[in-house]
């Protein structure tokens, strides 16, 4: 059964900061993983898709990288600004599903 | 304007009521789902569906049904047997490729129910 563990939970920083955001997971069977932001109270926005051949996906700002074998993935956030205040979900897709962590809550102080 | 739109978005329910919560997207996707967001926890998946009139049970599909009888809808009824259903509920969407990596969610605005 996949497992996705995000760290860390919470993190606060001050604007301008590069930040990175941690996310294992358990069974490396996967086709691809996503990376989502989620503010309070909405729904989950796609942020990136990382297919299972590739090691990294950028998108602007952000830059993940993907590797399979050890079961990690990490989000960079570069140059971090309060709208980038929110909580960030990663999600593996293997079996027909997305299993998600529970997220890491970011916020960016002005 | 392309989207998944979900209805409503605040729903009330007094226990022992059925109720239906309203999934509709015109991205023209074959896969849709269903989950369930509780505070401190992962998403939780109840429902998938990848075509038309079949669908599967995730991980938490007891108290739960479905039905996919168009390739934009796919209802989530709340029955009396779901023991807590107050809870955040998300549905999504995503084309259906067979073993592939091309396959990307993409989310409604989520509705939240609570019960009275």
């Amino acid at each position: 059964k996949q497992e996705v563990t995000q760290i860390p939970a919470a993190l606060s920083v001050p604007e301008g900061e590069n930040l990175v955001l941690n996310c294992s997971f358990t069974d490396s069977a996967i086709y691809n993983l996503q990376w989502f932001r989620q503010d309070p109270g909405k729904g989950l926005t796609s942020l990136l898709l990382i297919q299972s051949s590739q090691r990294e996906q950028t998108s602007g700002r952000l830059n993940a990288s993907l590797d399979k074998s050890s079961g990690r993935s990490t989000l960079y956030i570069a140059a971090s600004q309060p709208g980038d205040s929110a909580t960030y979900l990663c999600a593996p897709f293997g079996s027909e599903k997305l299993v998600f962590g529970k997220g890491t809550k970011l916020t960016v102080n002005p | 304007d392309g989207g998944i739109t979900q209805s409503p978005k605040y729903l009330f329910r007094k226990e022992g009521q059925n109720v239906t919560l309203s999934c509709e997207q015109n991205l023209n996707h074959d896969a849709m789902y269903w989950y369930r967001q509780d505070p401190g926890q992962g998403l939780r998946l109840i429902y998938y569906s990848q075509i038309v009139n079949d669908f599967q049970k995730g991980d938490i599909a007891e108290g739960y049904s479905v039905s996919r009888e168009k390739k934009e809808s796919f209802p989530l009824t709340v029955t009396s047997a779901q023991k807590n259903p107050t809870a955040f509920y998300l549905c999504a969407s995503s084309t259906y490729i067979p073993a592939s990596s091309y396959n990307e969610q993409f989310f409604g605005p989520g509705t939240r129910l609570t019960v009275l």
